[in-house]
C-alpha cells in the first residue's frame, strides 16, 4: 500500500500571500500524484496532478515533485479566502489525512 | 453531466438493519470504488472493481458487500450494520482501470448514521 502523509494543520495564510502545502510518500515506484481541494462536508474535487519531477504550473497552483525525496507539494500564490479548504495529497489509492487551509482576510 | 451519482445523502439506521447505498457513473469508466471517511483517519478504501463481475478489498472491507453486476453501477451493502460504520461514504470512479495514472471522479458522499 502506498502510504502518504500530510501535516493536518491547521495553516492559516493571509489573503494574498502564498499557502505552501506538503505531503511526503513512501512507495519509491509511484508514478502520479494529485491534489484534491474538500470543503467541509462536500466530496473530494480534483485540482491538479503530476507525473514529473520538477514544478507544473496552472493559474495560482503550482504542484511540485521530487521523486528522489518522495516528497509532493502544492503552492497556492495570491491566496482567496474561497482558498480555505482541506487539501488531500494522493498517490492513487491512498490519500493523506489532509491539511486544513484557513486565507485570513 | 460526467458525474457520479450516490444515494441517499443522507441515512440514519439502526443496528443490524441491512442497508444499500447506491452509486453510478455515466462515464463508461471501468474502475470504480468505495472509500469512507473519517475525522483524523482521512479517506480509506473499503473496495474496489476493475471491470464488471471483477472486485476486491481494500483496506478496510470487514462489515461490507459490494457487487459489480453492470458497468455503471457499483452498491455498497451493509449487511448488518454497526455503530462503527457511522461515517462519510464516497463513491468513486476512473477511466484508468486502477492503475493510479488518472484521479478519481467523486460522487457528493453518503454521511451514514448507525445507532
Amino acid at each position: 500500500q502506498k502510504e502518504v502523509e500530510q501535516n493536518s494543520g491547521p495553516l492559516s495564510v493571509p489573503e494574498g500571500a502564498i499557502a505552501s502545502l506538503n505531503c511526503t510518500y513512501s512507495d519509491r515506484g509511484s508514478q502520479s500524484f494529485f491534489w484534491y481541494r474538500q470543503y467541509s462536508g462536500k466530496s473530494p474535487e480534483l485540482i491538479m496532478f503530476i507525473y514529473s519531477n520538477g514544478d507544473k504550473e496552472d493559474g495560482r497552483f503550482t504542484a511540485q515533485l521530487n521523486k528522489a525525496s518522495q516528497y509532493v507539494s502544492l503552492l497556492i500564490r495570491d491566496s482567496q479566502p474561497s482558498d480555505s479548504a482541506t487539501y488531500l495529497c494522493a498517490v492513487i489509492p491512498s490519500f493523506g489525512t489532509g491539511t486544513r487551509l484557513t486565507i485570513i482576510p | 453531466e460526467a458525474q457520479v451519482t450516490q444515494n441517499p445523502r443522507y441515512l440514519i439506521t439502526v443496528t443490524g438493519k441491512k442497508l444499500t447505498v447506491t452509486c453510478s457513473q455515466n462515464m463508461n469508466h471501468e474502475y470504480m470504488s468505495w472509500y469512507r471517511q473519517d475525522p483524523g483517519l482521512g479517506l480509506r478504501q473499503i473496495y474496489y472493481s476493475m471491470n464488471v463481475e471483477v472486485t476486491d478489498k481494500g483496506d478496510v472491507p470487514e462489515g461490507y458487500k459490494v457487487s459489480r453486476k453492470e458497468k455503471r453501477n457499483f452498491p455498497l451493502i451493509l449487511e448488518s450494520p454497526s455503530p462503527n460504520q457511522t461515517s462519510l461514504y464516497f463513491c468513486a470512479s476512473s477511466s484508468d482501470r486502477g492503475q493510479g495514472s488518472y484521479g478519481y471522479t467523486f460522487g457528493s458522499g453518503t454521511r451514514l448514521t448507525v445507532v
